[in-house]
C-alpha cells in the first residue's frame, strides 16, 4: 500500500512564525502536491512538483514555499504565517491515482 | 464550465438503499476518473478508479463512466450509515500528461438508519 505520511496532524503557530509542513511518500512517485482544504471550498492546489528540485505553482500559492531536495519528500513552507492560513493541509502523491497524507489541520493565532 | 463538477448536495438516502453519486465533466479533462470518499476530519482515501466506458464492480460500489454524455457516477449498494461522508469525484486534466488531478467540489452524502 502507499504511504503518505504529514509530520503533523495538528499544529498551532503564531502569527509571523515560520512554518514547516513535511510530507513523506514512499512509493517512488514523481508528482506530488499540497493542497489546502476549507469548508465550502474544496481542494485547492498551492504547489505542485514532478521531480526533485523542481516545482509549479498551483491555483494559491500567495504566501507560500516548497521544497523538494529528495524525490520522497516534499515540503510546504509559510514564509510568515497569518490567520487566513488557518485551513487544513494535505500532501498527495500521484502514482495511478493520488493518495493523501492524514492531513494537518493548522491554526494561526 | 468548471473542469469536474458535482451537486455539494446532502443526499440523503434510507440505510439498505443505493446512493447515487453524480460528477459532470468538461472537455479539457481526459477520461480517466477517480472517486475519493472522505469522511469529516480525515483526508480523501481513493475507492475507485475507472478509465473505460461502461461499468466497474467493486463490492459494494459500482463506477460508471459515459463519455458521450460527459458523466461519471458512482453506485452505492446497500448503503450502510458508515458510508456517510462527502465523495470526490477527479480528472486528468488534458495536456496535464497525466501529473495532475482535477477535484470537484465533492458531494455529501448522509446515510439515515
Amino acid at each position: 500500500d502507499v504511504k503518505v505520511t504529514q509530520s503533523s496532524r495538528y499544529l498551532v503557530k503564531r502569527t509571523g512564525e515560520k512554518v514547516f509542513l513535511e510530507c513523506v511518500q514512499d512509493m517512488d512517485h514523481e508528482n506530488m502536491f499540497w493542497y489546502r482544504q476549507d469548508p465550502g471550498l474544496g481542494l485547492r492546489l498551492i504547489y505542485f512538483s514532478y521531480d526533485v528540485k523542481m516545482k509549479e505553482k498551483g491555483d494559491i500559492p500567495e504566501g507560500y514555499s516548497v521544497s523538494r531536495e529528495k524525490k520522497e519528500r516534499f515540503s510546504l513552507i509559510l514564509e510568515s504565517a497569518s490567520t487566513n492560513q488557518t485551513s487544513m493541509y494535505l500532501c498527495a502523491s500521484l502514482g495511478n491515482g493520488a493518495f493523501f497524507g492524514q492531513g494537518t489541520r493548522l491554526t494561526v493565532v | 464550465q468548471k473542469e469536474v463538477e458535482q451537486n455539494s448536495g446532502p443526499l440523503s438516502v434510507p440505510e439498505g438503499a443505493i446512493a447515487s453519486l453524480n460528477c459532470t465533466y468538461s472537455d479539457r479533462v481526459s477520461q480517466s476518473f477517480f472517486w475519493y470518499r472522505q469522511y469529516s476530519g480525515k483526508s480523501p482515501e481513493l475507492i475507485m478508479s475507472i478509465y473505460s466506458n461502461g461499468d466497474k464492480e467493486d463490492g459494494r460500489f459500482t463506477a460508471q463512466l459515459n463519455k458521450a454524455s460527459q458523466y461519471v457516477s458512482l453506485l452505492i449498494r446497500d448503503s450502510q450509515p458508515s458510508d456517510s461522508a462527502t465523495y470526490l469525484c477527479a480528472g486528468v486534466p488534458l495536456g496535464s500528461a497525466g501529473n495532475m488531478l482535477t477535484f470537484g467540489g465533492g458531494t455529501r452524502l448522509m446515510v439515515k438508519p
